[in-house]
């Protein structure tokens, strides 16, 4: 079957750097998607990445290795506006979105 | 990016009656467009996948009947909830794709129903 397992939630501390982890197993793989998705709001697009390798976007980066079936996304600096849910996606054969259940990312000062 | 848009943010409709989200992409044409629901502090599950000027293809367990999708335009999907019940209380989320090097779906801002 079709799985995307994330932690439900993590806690970090400002200015701090925290990595969320997800693993996942598709029907063929057309790439791994992170979205931020505050309260109450849709998703937004964060990273896609399809190649195995780090990709870096400002404080954001996005990491993939597809013979482990495993990606994260790394948040530095970490800032109060940064809480939020972060969803993982894979693309698969179909080219249809296969959605973690999110991570609740909570920052304390 | 691209911009999606969806109408009403919000809607508050008595059980029985039926009630229809547009979603629009603005500055894009969207040759599919998908349709989520978002329950509290749960991930989002695919309605409905609907390609410009055919039928929509419907995941395991949603009632086509109920749930009507219909994909007129490159620019515009419509979902409309018929004989709404409290259950179908949800955040319903809209998403365009044009294609594009990697098939990235560009959200709309949700419609929060609400069925009392």
């Amino acid at each position: 079957g079709q799985n995307i397992d994330q932690p439900t939630e993590m806690t970090a501390t400002e200015g701090a750097i925290v990595q969320i982890n997800c693993t996942y197993q598709t029907s063929g793989f057309n790439g791994l998607f992170w979205y931020q998705q505050h309260a109450g709001e849709a998703p937004t697009f964060l990273s896609y990445n399809v190649l195995d390798g780090l990709e870096e976007k400002g404080r954001f980066s996005s990491f993939l290795s597809r013979s482990k079936g495993y990606s994260y996304l790394l948040l530095k600096e970490l800032q109060m506006k940064d809480s939020a849910s972060y969803l993982c996606a894979s693309m698969d054969s179909n080219y249809q979105l296969i959605w973690g259940a999110g991570t609740k990312l909570i920052i304390k000062p | 990016g691209a911009v999606v848009s969806q109408h009403p943010s919000r809607v508050i409709c008595k059980s029985g009656t039926s009630v229809k989200i547009e979603c629009r992409s603005l500055d894009f044409q969207a040759t599919t467009m998908f349709w989520y629901r978002q329950f509290p502090k749960q991930s989002l599950m695919l309605m409905a996948t609907s390609n410009e000027g055919s039928k929509a293809t419907y995941e395991q367990g949603v009632e086509k009947d109920k749930f009507l999708i219909n994909h007129a335009s490159l620019t515009l999907s419509t979902l409309t909830v018929t004989s709404a019940h409290p259950e179908d209380s949800s955040f319903y989320i809209c998403s365009g794709t044009s294609g594009g090097d990697y098939n990235e779906q560009f959200f709309g801002p949700g419609t929060r129903l609400t069925v009392l």
